[in-house]
């Protein structure tokens, strides 16, 4: 177990779909990041989470949509989606934000195909 | 966030030597060093960090090496086994810093 925990690990949805990935975290962590990874490519951060606050927003389409209720949830609302889209989607924690000596917990990823 | 790059996008070593992956950073001013290793089907894990204050540092099978003065590190990985396959990323900064990876170095274990 990495204390992060991401589900589902397998998604494939329509273009025309609405979906969400989960992401919950056990580490008692206050921040919390959203990144991609595709194929040949380096991750991608995508949105960083701080105390349940946006703190980063990486130029991200609008059709991803990030949600973070409280300090150990994490959200991913997915709608209208591409097939360049499809990627493995990954969560992290860490201590908190901006802190230096703060490694990233990952989970193991949602791998999403989009048809 | 900081420039570290790897050296060789794959490196392949025989199963039961030693594996060395190389890492080079631009800032002199970088101070803290994260290695991560991801296996196929997984998310990045943590496997060791240094400080700049320290030249070496490890762990079980790792080891870590910082030359401050070529802005280099390295990842020692003693009788590699084939759990050793994976990407490894190396980061630098920690923190706000900390949060941009490279393409990684991909280890091949050959039997």
């Amino acid at each position: 177990e990495t204390g992060v925990t991401q589900t589902p690990r397998h998604l494939v949805m329509g273009m025309t779909n609405k979906k969400s990935l989960k992401c919950e975290q056990h580490l008692g962590h206050n921040a919390m990041y959203w990144y991609k990874q595709s194929a040949k490519k380096p991750l991608e951060l995508m949105f960083v989470y701080s105390l349940e606050e946006r703190v980063e927003n990486n130029s991200v389409p609008s059709r991803f949509s990030p949600e973070c209720p409280n300090s150990s949830h994490l959200f991913l609302h997915l709608h209208t989606l591409q097939p360049e889209d499809s990627a493995l989607y990954l969560c992290a924690s860490s201590q908190d934000w901006g802190r230096r000596n703060s490694p990233l917990h990952f989970g193991n990823g949602t791998r999403l195909t989009v048809t | 966030g900081e420039s570290v790059g790897l050296h060789l996008p794959t490196l392949s070593v025989q199963e039961g030597d030693n594996s060395i992956i190389n890492c080079a950073y631009s800032n002199s001013a970088s101070d803290y060093f994260i290695w991560y290793k991801q296996e196929s089907g997984k998310g990045p894990q943590f496997i060791i960090d240094i400080r700049s204050n320290m030249d070496k540092r490890q762990g079980q099978r790792v080891t870590v090496l910082l030359n401050k003065t070529v802005k280099h590190l390295s990842l020692q990985i003693a009788a590699t086994q084939p759990g050793d396959s994976a990407v490894y990323f190396c980061i630098s900064g920690g923190g706000a810093d900390g949060l941009t990876f490279g393409k990684g170095t991909h280890l091949i274990i050959q039997p």
